[in-house]
Parts: C-alpha cells; structure tokens; sequence
C-alpha cells in the first residue's frame, strides 16, 4: 500500500497570505488528523476528519481549518499568516473507526516558512 | 489535560550500548504509542500499547507499559546509528477520541 502523501513538501509564504496545504491518506483510511510541530512548542493536534465531517479539534485559532473530500483526501487551510505559524505540519491517516485497533501512520510532513 | 513528559530530553550514546528512555503521563493512560521522527520529516510508527503489563518488540526495541506507574519505558539493546533520531511517545486522552497528545520527544544521538 502507498503512504500518506503530502504536498507541498516545502512552501514559503509572506505574513498575511493564507496557504493550502494537501494530504492523501493510506487507500481505505477514514480518518485524517493534522498536527503542527514546531521547536517550541513540540507536536500539537489542530483537527481530524473522519467521512468529511469534523470530528475532533485542537486549541488553535480560527485561521486554521481544514475539510475533507469523499475519497478521504483532507485539505488544511491557514488563513492571515503569522510568523509563528512557521512549522512542519504533518498529516496522519488512520482506519478510525475502532479505537481499539487505532494507529496513525503520518506523511512526511510540509515545511511552512512564514517570512 | 493529559500531559506527557519525556525523560531525558536528549540522550548521546555509543554505539552497541544499551539504554532506556521514559514517558510518564499526568493521568491514567488508556493506550500509549511510540513513534520515531529522523528531523523534519514524518513520524514512524513503532508501537502501541494497550493493556497494563504489556511488552512489544521491534527489532531491537522494546517498550513496556505501566499501568500503575502512568509510564512507559522504551529500551533499545545494542544500539546502532540507524536508531539515531527524536523518539516520541502519544497517547490518546480519556473521554476525547482520536485526539493523540505528544511528549515533547527525546532525542537520540548514536555515536559510531
């Protein structure tokens, strides 16, 4: 099976622009989370989707949204760019619907620079 | 909220030595999972752990859970360069669904 996908690997944007970024999880996974790591604050969740609907969210900002198409492919979307947004925002596709047998594979992650 | 706190922060050591890294969280934990990140990329899954007591083997890793404790100890033996890199623990907090919460990682440094 392929992995999780993610493009762009590397993107630079400019303060106040918004960026997309994509995720394409493992063929048959429900579930897409997206987390955000950065130096300081280490890994932190921001949301997962599960069959296109938004099931969990992190404590982050309303300029941070994401959704999630029929075939499983999630999109993030941060609007109104800060600096500190700068990170590696990585995507995780699970099966999602049975905790017991619930594992993460993440994507190689997208490198945000904000400048 | 559940927290998790890695210990130590970061680790050098010479290859072929053992040693042990730990992961203990502010609440009861309901399963605990263990990934490695090489810098800037993706994270490895390694494994899960469920059920207090229990033990898994990777290759030359292994982790166990303590229930008890609110700990897990991964352990690797005989340690190569290739086991280089940020090992992080994630569990998911009681009462919220797939919302995995991360220590803050350890990183490890095998010297040839």
């Amino acid at each position: 099976k392929a992995g999780v996908t993610q493009t762009p690997r590397y993107l630079i944007k400019t303060r106040g622009q918004q960026v997309t970024l994509s995720c394409s999880p493992i063929s048959g996974h429900r579930s897409v989370s997206w987390y955000q790591q950065t130096p300081g604050q280490g890994l932190q969740f921001l949301f997962e989707y599960f069959s296109e609907t938004q099931r969990n969210k992190g404590n982050f900002p309303g300029r941070f949204s994401g959704r999630q198409f029929s075939n499983s492919r999630s999109e993030m979307n941060v609007s109104t760019l800060e600096l500190g947004d700068s990170a590696l925002y990585l995507c995780a596709s699970s099966p999602g619907d049975r905790r017991s047998s619930y594992e993460q594979y993440f994507g190689p992650g997208t490198r945000l620079t904000v400048t | 909220s559940q927290e998790l706190e890695q210990s130590p922060q970061s680790l050098i050591v010479q290859e072929g030595k053992n040693l042990t890294i730990n992961c203990t969280s502010s609440k009861t934990l309901y399963g605990l999972y263990w990934y490695k990140q090489k810098y800037g990329e993706g994270l490895i899954f390694l494994m899960m752990l469920q059920k207090g007591g229990e033990e898994k083997s990777h290759e030359k890793i292994t982790a166990k859970l303590d229930e008890k404790k609110q700990q897990s100890s991964l352990h690797i033996t005989a340690s190569q360069p290739s086991h280089a890199g940020i090992y992080l623990c994630g569990v998911i907090p009681g009462g919220s669904n797939y919302k995995l919460t991360f220590g803050k990682g350890t990183l490890l440094t095998v010297n040839p």
